[in-house]
């Protein structure tokens, strides 16, 4: 399997434009999830899914970020308006079932976000 | 409040020198503990999940190990090869559904 695939790599923007970044998960995992990785507060989880349903969002920072799955290989996470203060590597993890939740994560090879 | 800390912030190693990364936790409802490694420029690696005090889990150099309310990821003779960020993450119930908190890692650097 090619693991989580991330799209773009890089993403330089300007305050203000909206900025889409997109994760394809490892086939068969129901779970998707996302974060944030910042120097000073560390990895932090925003949101993730499970068969494409949110679950929990108490993660995203304000309602300017947006995620959806649409279908069980492909999600997206928005920010729009984007600020200079979203700059951050964003990435995206899977996981298969394990009884009532998940195990461990795969994650992708992120997304790192500059907003100018 | 659920916490996870995460010490020391970064280590310094010769190769050869063993030592010992901790990871602190207060939650409730622990459904497990998890060693991720992170390289620079790339995504955490899954490295052990822990389940209970007591267990104990090994990988070539490392071994991590448990209590209700630490872990530890143990390095013999580490090799500069060994060299990253390790991340420890709890996951626990709360509200009705699984949650996971990441510590803010230790950086380990290994020297020749």
């Amino acid at each position: 399997d090619a693991g989580v695939i991330q799209s773009p790599r890089h993403e330089v923007t300007e305050m203000g434009q909206e900025v889409t970044l997109r994760c394809k998960p490892i086939s068969g995992h129901d779970y998707l999830f996302w974060y944030r990785q910042t120097m000073m507060r560390g990895l932090e989880l925003l949101i993730y899914f499970n068969n494409n349903v949110p679950i929990d969002d108490s993660g995203m920072p304000e309602d300017r970020f947006s995620a959806k799955m649409p279908n069980a290989s492909f999600s997206t996470l928005k920010i729009q308006p984007s600020e200079p203060r979203d700059s951050a590597v964003y990435f995206c993890a899977s996981s298969a079932v394990a009884g009532s939740g998940y195990n461990e994560q795969f994650f992708g090879p992120g997304t790192r976000l500059t907003v100018l | 409040e659920d916490q996870v800390t995460q010490s020391p912030e970064a280590l310094r190693l010769q190769e050869g020198e063993s030592s010992s990364l901790n990871c602190s936790y207060t939650v409730s409802g622990l459904r497990g503990l998890f060693w991720y490694r992170q390289d620079p420029g790339k995504g955490p690696e899954f490295l052990f999940t822990l389940y209970s005090a007591g267990e104990e889990k090994e990988k070539e150099r490392l071994k991590a190990t448990l209590t209700k309310k630490e872990s530890f990821l143990h390095i013999t003779a580490p090799k500069p090869e060994d060299s990253a960020t390790y991340l420890c993450a709890v996951q626990f119930y709360s509200g009705g559904y699984q949650k996971v908190t990441f510590g803010t890692g230790t950086k380990l650097q290994v020297i020749p």
